[in-house]
Protein backbone atom coordinates (compact mmCIF):
# COMPACT_ATOMS: atom_id res chain seq x y z
CA UNK A 1 0.00 0.00 0.00
CA UNK A 2 1.22 3.36 -1.20
CA UNK A 3 -0.24 4.59 2.66
CA UNK A 4 -1.40 8.70 2.65
CA UNK A 5 -0.80 10.47 -0.07
CA UNK A 6 -1.38 14.65 0.26
CA UNK A 7 -0.59 16.96 -2.57
CA UNK A 8 0.91 19.49 -2.85
CA UNK A 9 4.00 18.70 -0.15
CA UNK A 10 4.72 22.81 -0.35
CA UNK A 11 2.08 25.84 -0.84
CA UNK A 12 3.50 29.52 -0.93
CA UNK A 13 1.05 31.73 -1.18
CA UNK A 14 -0.01 35.29 -1.15
CA UNK A 15 -2.78 36.56 1.45
CA UNK A 16 -5.97 36.87 0.69
CA UNK A 17 -5.60 33.66 -2.06
CA UNK A 18 -7.62 30.26 -1.99
CA UNK A 19 -5.63 27.18 -1.26
CA UNK A 20 -6.60 23.87 -1.28
CA UNK A 21 -5.23 20.87 0.24
CA UNK A 22 -5.33 17.31 -1.20
CA UNK A 23 -5.45 14.03 0.31
CA UNK A 24 -5.72 10.69 -0.14
CA UNK A 25 -6.35 8.25 2.49
CA UNK A 26 -5.24 4.38 2.55
CA UNK A 27 -7.45 2.30 1.12
CA UNK A 28 -10.11 0.33 3.21
CA UNK A 29 -9.89 2.63 6.21
CA UNK A 30 -13.01 4.16 6.90
CA UNK A 31 -11.93 7.52 8.93
CA UNK A 32 -10.19 10.31 7.53
CA UNK A 33 -8.60 13.13 9.93
CA UNK A 34 -7.21 16.53 9.15
CA UNK A 35 -4.33 17.81 11.49
CA UNK A 36 -2.56 21.25 11.21
CA UNK A 37 0.81 21.40 13.45
CA UNK A 38 2.53 24.48 14.33
CA UNK A 39 5.70 25.08 16.82
CA UNK A 40 2.84 27.09 19.55
CA UNK A 41 -0.08 25.21 19.25
CA UNK A 42 1.09 22.02 18.43
CA UNK A 43 -0.42 19.36 16.92
CA UNK A 44 -4.65 19.79 16.47
CA UNK A 45 -7.14 17.96 14.86
CA UNK A 46 -9.41 20.08 12.54
CA UNK A 47 -11.95 17.86 11.27
CA UNK A 48 -12.88 13.97 10.60
CA UNK A 49 -14.68 12.10 8.42
CA UNK A 50 -16.08 8.73 8.68
CA UNK A 51 -17.65 6.67 5.62
CA UNK A 52 -17.23 10.21 3.53
CA UNK A 53 -19.46 11.97 6.43
CA UNK A 54 -17.96 14.68 8.52
CA UNK A 55 -18.34 13.97 12.38
CA UNK A 56 -16.90 16.39 14.20
CA UNK A 57 -15.36 20.08 12.69
CA UNK A 58 -15.21 21.83 15.99
CA UNK A 59 -11.59 21.89 15.55
CA UNK A 60 -11.67 23.95 12.43
CA UNK A 61 -11.02 27.66 13.16
CA UNK A 62 -13.24 29.44 11.72
CA UNK A 63 -15.09 29.89 8.01
CA UNK A 64 -12.27 30.40 6.03
CA UNK A 65 -11.90 27.16 6.15
CA UNK A 66 -13.95 23.94 4.56
CA UNK A 67 -13.52 19.99 3.86
CA UNK A 68 -15.03 17.80 1.78
CA UNK A 69 -15.05 14.36 0.97
CA UNK A 70 -16.74 13.40 -1.71
CA UNK A 71 -15.84 9.93 -2.33
CA UNK A 72 -13.59 6.98 0.05
CA UNK A 73 -10.43 7.69 -1.77
CA UNK A 74 -10.37 11.52 -1.54
CA UNK A 75 -10.39 14.61 0.85
CA UNK A 76 -9.99 18.13 0.48
CA UNK A 77 -9.08 21.00 2.67
CA UNK A 78 -9.85 24.22 1.77
CA UNK A 79 -8.76 27.89 2.77
CA UNK A 80 -10.66 30.92 1.64
CA UNK A 81 -9.06 33.69 1.91
CA UNK A 82 -5.63 32.88 3.15
CA UNK A 83 -3.70 34.49 6.18
CA UNK A 84 -0.06 34.62 7.50
CA UNK A 85 -1.30 32.80 10.66
CA UNK A 86 -2.41 29.69 8.42
CA UNK A 87 1.09 29.08 8.10
CA UNK A 88 1.14 25.21 9.01
CA UNK A 89 2.08 21.69 8.33
CA UNK A 90 -1.28 20.52 7.44
CA UNK A 91 -1.65 16.58 7.93
CA UNK A 92 -4.10 13.97 6.21
CA UNK A 93 -4.40 10.92 8.16
CA UNK A 94 -6.69 7.85 8.22
CA UNK A 95 -7.60 5.00 10.26
CA UNK A 96 -9.64 1.79 9.99
CA UNK A 97 -12.78 1.74 12.18
CA UNK A 98 -11.35 -0.88 14.40
CA UNK A 99 -8.86 0.87 15.84
CA UNK A 100 -8.97 4.13 15.72
CA UNK A 101 -6.05 5.14 17.81
CA UNK A 102 -3.73 3.82 15.17
CA UNK A 103 -3.72 6.79 12.68
CA UNK A 104 -1.65 6.96 9.50
CA UNK A 105 -0.29 10.43 8.64
CA UNK A 106 0.32 11.57 5.34
CA UNK A 107 3.84 13.81 4.44
CA UNK A 108 1.92 16.49 5.12
CA UNK A 109 1.80 20.20 3.63
CA UNK A 110 4.13 22.70 4.30
CA UNK A 111 1.48 25.85 4.03
CA UNK A 112 3.58 29.48 4.22
CA UNK A 113 1.09 32.56 3.43
CA UNK A 114 2.83 35.74 3.08
CA UNK B 1 -12.39 18.57 28.63
CA UNK B 2 -8.53 17.26 27.69
CA UNK B 3 -5.22 18.08 28.50
CA UNK B 4 -1.91 16.35 28.37
CA UNK B 5 1.49 17.14 29.90
CA UNK B 6 4.79 15.34 28.98
CA UNK B 7 8.50 16.79 29.79
CA UNK B 8 9.74 19.11 26.39
CA UNK B 9 13.11 17.56 25.92
CA UNK B 10 15.15 14.85 27.13
CA UNK B 11 18.76 13.93 25.97
CA UNK B 12 20.65 10.73 26.37
CA UNK B 13 23.63 8.80 24.98
CA UNK B 14 23.76 5.76 22.55
CA UNK B 15 22.61 2.42 24.42
CA UNK B 16 20.63 4.12 27.39
CA UNK B 17 17.42 4.23 28.14
CA UNK B 18 14.72 7.08 28.17
CA UNK B 19 11.48 7.01 30.10
CA UNK B 20 9.25 9.60 28.63
CA UNK B 21 6.17 10.45 30.98
CA UNK B 22 3.09 11.88 30.68
CA UNK B 23 -0.06 12.87 33.19
CA UNK B 24 -3.27 13.38 31.40
CA UNK B 25 -6.61 15.00 32.44
CA UNK B 26 -9.91 13.50 30.93
CA UNK B 27 -13.21 14.18 31.30
CA UNK B 28 -13.64 10.28 29.94
CA UNK B 29 -10.92 7.89 29.36
CA UNK B 30 -10.49 5.52 25.74
CA UNK B 31 -6.74 4.80 26.17
CA UNK B 32 -3.85 5.77 25.46
CA UNK B 33 -1.12 6.26 22.25
CA UNK B 34 1.92 7.12 21.47
CA UNK B 35 3.70 8.61 18.05
CA UNK B 36 7.22 9.13 17.23
CA UNK B 37 7.77 11.92 14.66
CA UNK B 38 11.20 12.91 12.97
CA UNK B 39 12.02 16.39 12.05
CA UNK B 40 10.64 17.06 9.17
CA UNK B 41 8.36 14.17 8.84
CA UNK B 42 4.97 12.59 10.16
CA UNK B 43 3.98 11.08 13.54
CA UNK B 44 4.13 7.61 12.87
CA UNK B 45 2.24 5.15 15.51
CA UNK B 46 4.52 3.63 18.28
CA UNK B 47 2.03 1.80 20.51
CA UNK B 48 -1.45 1.78 22.45
CA UNK B 49 -2.31 1.25 25.96
CA UNK B 50 -6.21 0.56 26.80
CA UNK B 51 -5.59 -1.53 30.18
CA UNK B 52 -3.44 -0.97 32.83
CA UNK B 53 0.05 -2.14 32.70
CA UNK B 54 2.91 -2.59 29.98
CA UNK B 55 3.41 -3.27 26.35
CA UNK B 56 6.74 -4.04 24.68
CA UNK B 57 6.97 -3.55 21.12
CA UNK B 58 10.98 -4.43 20.56
CA UNK B 59 12.86 -2.03 22.05
CA UNK B 60 10.14 0.67 22.74
CA UNK B 61 7.34 -0.24 26.02
CA UNK B 62 4.72 1.84 26.71
CA UNK B 63 2.74 1.56 30.41
CA UNK B 64 -0.10 2.74 31.73
CA UNK B 65 -1.40 3.40 35.03
CA UNK B 66 -5.60 4.38 34.86
CA UNK B 67 -5.64 5.09 38.08
CA UNK B 68 -2.71 7.59 38.70
CA UNK B 69 -3.92 9.11 35.35
CA UNK B 70 -0.15 8.51 33.77
CA UNK B 71 1.68 6.60 31.50
CA UNK B 72 4.90 6.54 30.10
CA UNK B 73 7.11 5.39 26.97
CA UNK B 74 10.52 3.90 27.68
CA UNK B 75 13.03 3.56 25.12
CA UNK B 76 16.09 0.78 25.27
CA UNK B 77 18.97 0.56 23.82
CA UNK B 78 18.77 4.03 22.50
CA UNK B 79 19.66 4.12 18.85
CA UNK B 80 20.67 7.85 16.76
CA UNK B 81 17.86 7.15 14.70
CA UNK B 82 15.45 7.65 18.05
CA UNK B 83 16.22 11.03 18.04
CA UNK B 84 13.03 12.54 17.11
CA UNK B 85 9.54 14.23 18.81
CA UNK B 86 7.42 11.62 21.07
CA UNK B 87 3.60 12.76 21.30
CA UNK B 88 1.40 10.89 23.69
CA UNK B 89 -2.25 11.20 22.52
CA UNK B 90 -5.56 10.57 24.31
CA UNK B 91 -8.43 8.88 22.13
CA UNK B 92 -12.60 9.10 22.97
CA UNK B 93 -14.93 9.27 20.19
CA UNK B 94 -12.51 8.48 17.24
CA UNK B 95 -10.55 11.65 18.14
CA UNK B 96 -7.10 11.67 19.44
CA UNK B 97 -5.57 15.13 21.54
CA UNK B 98 -2.25 14.86 21.19
CA UNK B 99 0.58 16.74 24.18
CA UNK B 100 2.71 19.30 23.02
CA UNK B 101 5.82 16.15 22.52
CA UNK B 102 9.03 15.59 23.94
CA UNK B 103 11.95 16.30 21.71
CA UNK B 104 14.53 13.27 22.31
CA UNK B 105 17.95 14.18 21.36
CA UNK B 106 20.36 11.07 21.19
CA UNK B 107 24.42 11.85 21.74
CA UNK B 108 26.94 9.50 20.52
Amino acid sequence: DAGVIQSPRHEVTEMGQEVTLRCKPISGHDYLFWYRQTMMRGLELLIYFNNNVPIDDSGMPEDRFSAKMPNASFSTLKIQPSEPRDSAVYFCASSPGTASYEQYFGPGTRLTVT
Amino acid sequence: GQSLEQPSEVTAVEGAIVQINCTYQTSGFYGLSWYQQHDGGAPTFLSYNALDGLEETGRFSSFLSRSDSYGYLLLQELQMKDSASYFCAHGRNYKLSFGAGTTVTVRA
